[in-house]
């Protein structure tokens, strides 16, 4: 199974920054995946990021607030920009396992100030 | 989209018991999966069960896809087993390959 690397694992930010989060993958993989976690809720779906082409956004989330980079097929990164408290939360990204299941990079816990 | 439901939202456990989690889906999926989130925020995969039935120790789970639910068994709690448990699909519609995760079931084991 393919092994994720999340930087940083933490931080705490003061509000109105911005914190770029890496994912490094030890294997070439198609599609990678941005989720967040606020606070005691569950995991929510941010973007899927494709090599070579714009990420794609869920309902709710927009390139400007989180821009996503995918510059090749074991690496990506999540920026969370002008942060806010409400941007608190854990985020995590996971890669497709084709036919078998997705695996989770460690997370990184973000707080605000 | 795809809905997925999971009860008992929080569990309260003796050391030793026994405890099923279910876990229930709107619509047909092509991957099924069980996670344990411990308390440092890691998420553990436990089982890929879209489905039939696995076991792993003193874990195990069912997926009956036809009803469109999954049950995972924890047998022997410890209270290591305690945390989160998520389950997550992903819709077997052409051109879906995100997991939709349920809301968790919170388990805590006393010793």
């Amino acid at each position: 199974s393919a092994v994720i690397s999340q930087k940083p694992s933490r931080d705490i930010c003061q509000r109105g920054t911005s914190l770029t989060i890496q994912c490094q993958v030890d294997s070439q993989v198609t599609m990678m995946f941005w989720y967040r976690q606020q606070p005691g809720q569950s995991l929510t779906l941010i973007a899927t990021a494709n090599q070579g082409s714009e990420a794609t956004y869920e309902s709710g989330f927009v390139i400007d607030k989180f821009p996503i980079s995918r510059p090749n097929l074991t690496f990506s990164t999540l920026t969370v920009s002008n942060m806010s408290p409400e941007d608190s939360s854990i985020y995590l990204c996971s890669v497709d396992g084709g036919s078998g299941p997705q695996h989770f990079g460690d997370g990184t816990r973000l707080s605000i100030l | 989209g795809i809905q997925v439901e999971q009860s008992p939202p929080d569990l309260i456990l003796q050391e030793g018991a026994n405890s099923t989690l279910r876990c229930n889906f709107s619509d047909s999926v092509n991957n099924l999966q069980w996670f344990h989130q411990n308390p440092w925020g890691q998420l553990i995969n436990l089982f890929y069960i879209p489905s039939g039935t696995k076991q792993n120790g003193r874990l195990s789970a069912t997926t009956v896809a036809t009803e469109r639910y999954s049950l995972l068994y924890i047998s022997s709690s410890q209270t290591t087993d305690s945390g989160v448990y998520f389950c997550a699909v992903v819709y077997a519609g052409a051109g879906s390959y995100q997991l939709t995760f349920g809301k968790g079931t919170k388990l805590s084991v006393i010793p």
